[in-house]
């Protein structure tokens, strides 16, 4: 089945020390997203890609990176790892083409960051 | 006053009862979505809508454009249906960016 793909599903991290979380996709999409979200909140979008255009959210922290090396994988990279950054991180897909259309979002099962 | 308010925030309901949650939203869109989070999972797209109506299984969705209204119905609730369930919407000046809504979560009970 098309999916979205995230790995590891449960990270810990120690604070400070660099993490990276994957994505990847077989629904050969265009656009992909992540997300941050703590709990009880909504998920906040931190980036996404279109294509290979990297489009940060203006209120992303620069310890926050991203990498996609092709179509089908997408990484989150986190400099150095607060307490704050504590949460689950969700990578999401959709195929868009021109503007303006709205089109659905396919998530993944998210990964969650603990820091300690 | 957030510009996507959903109802109620929190519901228990027994099953076999007939559920429904409201959106209304306060911006221009370009869609609506309604998702599925279940406890420490990630999020299931289970509609998007521009106009109308849809329905999937026991679930249906329904927009009102003009009233920027849009309700989700569960038929024949089941406690596998308990779930947090969110609607957000795209704004028609944005192509990426959902404005979410704060989520009702729901219980079933057997």
């Amino acid at each position: 089945d098309a999916m979205v793909i995230q790995n590891p599903r449960y990270q810990v991290t120690q604070f400070g020390k660099p993490v990276t979380l994957s994505c990847s996709q077989t629904l050969n999409h265009n656009v992909m997203y992540w997300y941050q979200q703590k709990s009880s909140q909504a998920p906040k979008l931190l980036f996404h890609y279109y294509d290979k255009d990297f489009n940060n959210e203006a209120d992303t922290p620069d310890n926050f990176q991203s990498r996609r090396p092709n179509t089908s994988f997408c990484f989150l990279d986190i400099r150095s790892p607060g307490l704050g950054d504590a949460a689950m991180y969700l990578c999401a897909t959709s195929r868009v083409v021109g503007t303006g259309a709205s089109y659905e979002q396919y998530f993944g099962p998210g990964t969650r960051l603990t820091v300690t | 006053k957030n510009e996507v308010e959903q109802s109620p925030q929190n519901l228990t309901a027994q099953e076999g009862e007939f559920i429904t949650i409201n959106c209304s939203y306060s911006v221009g869109i370009s869609a609506l979505h309604w998702l599925q989070q279940h406890p420490g999972g990630g999020i299931v797209s289970l509609f998007m809508l521009s106009s109308g109506k849809k329905k999937h299984g026991r679930l249906i969705a329904t927009i009102n454009i003009q009233e920027k209204h849009s309700s989700l119905h569960i038929t024949a609730s089941h406690p596998r249906d308990s779930a947090v369930y969110i609607c957000a919407v795209k704004h028609m000046d944005s192509n990426y960016q959902l404005i979410w809504g704060a989520g009702t979560k729901l219980i079933i009970k057997p």
